[in-house]
This record gives structure tokens, C-alpha cells and sequence, in this order.
């Protein structure tokens, strides 16, 4: 049973524009939720996280969008880089102030055209 | 300020032989996570340690696997007997445990089993 899931395996889109990243979950105590982005060959790297006391955060180009009630979260990235072009992962845990294992969705291979 | 070290890189095993991947987490980090990622899939929660101690070991096959964070040292994680489908990328990620969910990867380990 997956607890976090991405149902969009790729995502295309023209430089400039918006991204909209998508996840959904399942398990009601997951209350912390985190981005990561992933170049080949390479390790994730963090993004921006959210806490389930939120429904927005904002960091720059990128921002996530917390729906408790969907049970969603969507990451945009504004305005879109042929830079930003990688596989994002995400993930949620349960307990903000330990630390412990995340559950990660399958990923979302974003590709920015210039 | 060196990040999460993971070592080797690349590692290729014949069927029945032992892996042995290391992970000498980030300065000051005392949480320690192992993932695996397989072709076309996302990353696979397999063990969280602390230092001599097993967390949550629930995603780790329960024969052939086992993994260590001694007092001195990298992290271990080793498998014996090692079959084709254990050919994987592994990753180790690091925290320090007390402020929130993020954790810091290393770039992985490719195991190739022949």
C-alpha cells in the first residue's frame, strides 16, 4: 500500500512558465511534508518543506501548497528553468520535531524546454 | 564542510558474495537513514539508525541484510549472499535529528550484481 503517491510520472514544460508538481497521501498523521529534487547520478537534495500547521510556503521561485482536507500537496515552481529539470520526490513523515524515517513517492521527472 | 560520504561509489558483486556500503553521515548528524532505489522506482525506506542503535528497521528484507552505526565509524549497510535483484542504487541520508524532517543525502552507492 502506498502511503505517498505522484501520478504523474513526467511533466513537460516551455520555459517561463509555471510547474505544477502534484502528491497525494494517505495516512493522517503524516504532518510533515518535504520536496526534494534529484539530478542523475546524484543524491536528493531538499527543496522546501511544509508543516501541517501550514497551507502555503514560499521560498523564491518555489512554493508548496498543503490541502489537509485532500490530503494534497502540490509544489509550483515559477517561472520555470531548464535548470530546474530533474526528477522531484516527495515525501512525508510523521512527528515535526523528531527526526524519522520519510515515506517518498515514486518521483516526477519534470523537463524545462527553453 | 563536507556533505554525507558514501563509499564506494560504484560496486559490482558476483551472485553469493557480500556488499558491503559505507555512509559517514555530516558533521554533528547523529540520525542516519538508508534507502533503495531501484531502475524506474523511487526511493525505498530500508533502515534508521542512531548511533548503536536500530531505530525502525521495517524496511529491511528480513535475510540477507543488516546494517550498523557503531560508536566510531561509518555507517554500514551490508548484504550477504547477494542476488541479482539487489542491484540498486543505495543511498544514505543524514540529520541531526531535532530540527524537523529534512534530511541531507549522500550521492549513493550503484550495486551491480553480476
Amino acid at each position: 500500500d502506498q502511503q505517498v503517491k505522484q501520478n504523474s510520472p513526467s511533466l513537460s514544460v516551455q520555459e517561463g512558465r509555471i510547474s505544477i508538481l502534484n502528491c497525494d497521501y494517505t495516512n493522517s498523521m503524516f504532518d510533515y511534508f518535504l520536496w526534494y529534487k534529484k539530478y542523475p547520478a546524484e543524491g536528493p537534495t531538499f527543496l522546501i518543506s511544509i508543516s501541517s500547521i501550514k497551507d502555503k510556503n514560499e521560498d523564491g521561485r518555489f512554493t508548496v501548497f498543503l490541502n489537509k482536507s485532500a490530503k494534497h500537496l502540490s509544489l509550483h515552481i515559477v517561472p520555470s528553468q531548464p535548470g530546474d529539470s530533474a526528477v522531484y520526490f516527495c515525501a512525508a513523515s510523521g512527528g515535526h520535531t523528531n527526526a524519522g524515517k520519510s515515506t517518498f513517492g515514486d518521483g516526477t521527472t519534470l523537463t524545462v524546454k527553453p | 564542510n563536507a556533505g554525507v560520504m558514501q563509499n564506494p561509489r560504484h560496486l559490482v558483486r558476483r551472485r553469493g558474495q557480500e556488499a558491503r556500503l559505507r555512509c559517514s553521515p555530516m558533521k554533528g548528524h547523529s540520525h542516519v537513514y538508508w534507502y533503495r532505489q531501484l531502475p524506474e522506482e523511487g526511493l525505498k525506506f530500508m533502515v534508521y539508525l542512531q548511533k548503536e542503535n536500530i531505530i525502525d528497521e521495517s524496511g529491511m528484507p528480513k535475510e540477507r541484510f543488516s546494517a550498523e552505526f557503531p560508536k566510531e565509524g561509518p555507517s554500514i549497510l551490508r548484504i550477504q549472499q547477494v542476488v541479482r535483484g539487489d542491484s540498486a542504487a543505495y543511498f544514505c541520508a543524514s540529520s541531526p535529528g531535532f530540527r524537523g524532517n529534512e534530511q541531507f543525502f549522500g550521492p549513493g552507492t550503484r550495486l551491480t550484481v553480476l
